[in-house]
């Protein structure tokens, strides 16, 4: 597609139920990233897959956070067990290949609110 | 109960000003910087981006200023036009990864017509 979209734009979930959010990355893009952004601070790093290697989990905050993605398709991350402060905005990011040379391209996000 | 809300650096300008944003980075080792707008309820839009061999880069109406000394990055944006409302981002990839961004908290602009 002609840009990264995500899916569903807003969430609202009761504590405790799992949630599975969605990103489309742009077509030809191998890199895609999650990213965090709570109200009012910056974003933070979740986790990277560049094709067919070995995700980069570094950043998701506990075992209740895991994320899957096919090859250089549709990914999806998936929350287990909600708390509410997992209440943010999830962002989804795609970039041709790394090193980057114009950082990536932003989807609007998943506004998720656990209440 | 206690109240949470915005903590952002605010900047607020008349239209037609110019507008300085700045940023302080964490990492020596950093190569690679990014400036993003971000718009309410939209994703971060790269705005304009310069390497570590650079101390000035250029654009449509924005200037971006790095000093590696004291690891700092500046915004200049010429004409501040009401379009231009948005949290500003500074974004570094820091060494050892030429993949991963760490950002900033933003700073609020705000244009005043």
């Amino acid at each position: 597609g002609a840009g990264v979209s995500q899916s569903p734009s807003n969430k609202v979930t009761e504590k405790g139920k799992d949630v599975e959010l969605r990103c489309d990355p742009i077509s030809g893009h191998t890199a895609l990233y999650w990213y965090r952004q709570r109200l009012g601070q910056g974003l933070e790093f979740l986790i990277y897959f560049q094709g067919n290697s070995a995700p980069d989990k570094s950043g998701l905050p506990s075992d209740r956070f895991s994320a899957e993605r096919t090859g250089e398709s549709v990914s999806t991350l998936t929350i287990q067990r909600t708390q509410q402060e997992d209440s943010a905005v999830y962002l989804c990011a795609s970039s041709p290949r790394p090193p980057l040379l114009y950082g990536y391209t932003f989807g609007s996000g998943t506004r998720l609110t656990v209440v | 109960g206690e109240s949470v809300g915005l903590h952002l650096p605010t900047l607020s300008v008349q239209e037609g000003d110019n507008s300085i944003i700045n940023c302080a980075y964490s990492n020596s080792a950093s190569d690679y910087f990014i400036w993003y707008k971000q718009e309410s309820g939209k994703g971060p839009q790269f705005i304009i981006d310069i390497r570590s061999n650079m101390d000035k880069r250029q654009g449509q109406r924005v200037t971006v200023l790095l000093n590696k000394t004291v690891k700092h990055l500046s915004l200049q944006i010429a004409a501040t036009q009401p379009g231009d409302s948005a949290v500003y981002f500074c974004a570094e990839n820091s060494g050892g990864s030429n993949y991963k961004l760490t950002f900033g908290k933003g700073t609020l602009l705000t244009v005043n017509p």
